[in-house]
């Protein structure tokens, strides 16, 4: 069975800080990952996904996540954050059609 | 890119009539869909996934005789909610898996509060 754990159900940054957002996850075979991100009531927008090939995957917004098999984790990272990247963040397993869900990570930018 | 329509996207209805939610794939051709509900401030709870043609599948504890699933085409499923009562106000969300792909593109979703 798969699983994802959002370390922090609240991250809060200065605005220009780094953002870094946990993600592990347990399956028992490869995965793919995903970060989807919610803007108050609005569906999820896809920031990046990791099928296979380069661990380190770039989205949009500047968003960039790394998978690291050996520590099991997917975190997001954006080198400078703005106001606009206040929002709830979604980390995703997937494996045959079955998507899990963490329980989210809502993200607070300050000026 | 992928576009994933939701109607209505909030809808107001009184305890015991049943409401009926589309979700359409705009510009792509689409399986299999699948239907979440999100409670606020939670994650995404899978409800059930639908492939076209066929019934579809529900998530253990998901009442299939009241959250009645249609995926009658490649671009369209509609999410019926049968007798609602209050607790059934929730936000639901759908998505669409593109034929050729492993990625799931999701609609805006859709407010339901049931008086």
């Amino acid at each position: 069975a798969q699983s994802v754990t959002q370390l922090g159900s609240h991250v809060s940054v200065s605005e220009g800080a780094l953002v870094l957002l946990r993600c592990n996850y347990s399956s028992s075979v490869p995965p793919y990952l995903f970060w989807y991100v919610q803007y108050p009531n609005q569906g999820l927008q896809l920031l990046l996904k990791y099928t296979t090939g380069a661990t380190l995957v770039k989205g949009i917004n500047g968003f960039e996540a790394e998978f690291k098999k050996s520590e099991t984790s997917f975190h997001l990272t954006k080198p400078s954050a703005h106001m606009s990247d206040a929002a709830e963040y979604f980390c995703a397993v997937s494996f045959n059609n079955d998507m899990r869900f963490g329980a989210g990570t809502r993200l607070t930018v300050k000026p | 890119g992928a576009v994933v329509s939701q109607h209505p996207s909030r809808v107001i209805c009184k305890s015991g009539t049943s409401v009926k939610i589309e979700c359409r794939s705009l510009d792509f051709q689409a399986t299999t869909m699948f239907w979440y509900r999100q409670f606020p401030k939670q994650s995404l709870m899978l409800m059930a996934t639908s492939n076209e043609g066929s019934k579809a599948t529900y998530e253990q504890g998901v009442e299939k005789d009241k959250f009645l699933i249609n995926h009658a085409s490649l671009t369209l499923s509609t999410l019926t909610v049968t007798s609602a009562h209050p607790e059934d106000s929730s936000f639901y969300i759908c998505s669409a898996r593109r034929a050729s792909t492993d990625t799931q593109y999701f609609g805006p979703g859709t407010r339901l509060t049931v008086l």
